[in-house]
């Protein structure tokens, strides 16, 4: 079945510097690609999604971009400061009525001011 | 602000023993899910549901029962509680499809 690798685990930028995250996957019928925070004692707050016939989604500071040919999704927030130190987690599913999202492993930011 | 409310926040239970986990959604959603979640591990599905009395098996749900009693509630059970399954444990909703998911604030559970 499908399989989610995300990369770094831990990743610490100071104030103002971008951080990016990275997420390859395994099945190319993979459609829907989403990025999540999690923040201490919180759910999961999705952040952006987007479907596989797009390849860059800005919003609020935030890029995504999705290269199918490498299977591989990534997050870049620019001009990170500490309000978004958290966990990431990247998800992808095949769609389909039930819409199961496999996730990453999560990738714990760090933003120093 | 779609709603996903699960009970207990935190438990504490010994090898070997009964635990219930409760979720509730006010969000008129058909889907709800069960996922754990571990560190090298992301979340992971146990079960979903995708209506009253109706049960789906995800990907990890060795040692786990869940029952979709109306359409708002989805209860997780252990019947035989095991240290492996000390987790946090996220229940989450949606209407299917490619829409949102939206998850509850989660449930940390400890087997000693």
């Amino acid at each position: 079945g499908e399989q989610v690798e995300q990369r770094p685990p831990h990743l610490s930028v100071p104030e103002g510097d971008s951080a990016v995250i990275i997420c390859t996957y395994t099945d190319s019928a993979t459609a829907y690609f989403y990025w999540y925070k999690q923040e201490p004692g919180a759910g999961l707050q999705l952040l952006m999604s987007v479907f596989s016939n797009v390849d860059r989604k800005e919003e609020q500071g935030l890029t995504v971009l999705l290269n199918k040919k490498d299977k591989q999704l990534s997050l870049n927030l620019t001009a990170a400061h500490p309000g978004d130190s958290a966990v990431y987690f990247c998800a992808v599913s095949a769609g389909g009525s039930g819409n199961k999202l496999i996730f990453g492993t999560g990738t714990l930011l760090s933003v120093k001011p | 602000e779609a709603a996903v409310t699960q009970s207990p926040r935190n438990k504490v239970t010994v090898t070997g023993g009964n635990v219930t986990l409760s979720c509730r959604q006010t969000n008129s959603h058909n889907y709800m899910y069960w996922y754990r979640q571990d560190t090298g591990h992301g979340l992971r599905l146990i079960h979903y549901s995708y209506g009253a009395g109706n049960l789906q098996i995800g990907d990890v749900p060795d040692g786990y029962k869940a029952t979709r009693t109306t359409q708002e509630d989805f209860f997780l059970l252990l019947e035989l509680a095991s240290p492996s399954q000390t987790s946090l444990y996220f229940c989450a909703s949606s209407q299917g499809g490619s829409t949102e998911v939206f998850f509850g604030k989660g449930t940390r559970l400890t087997v000693v």
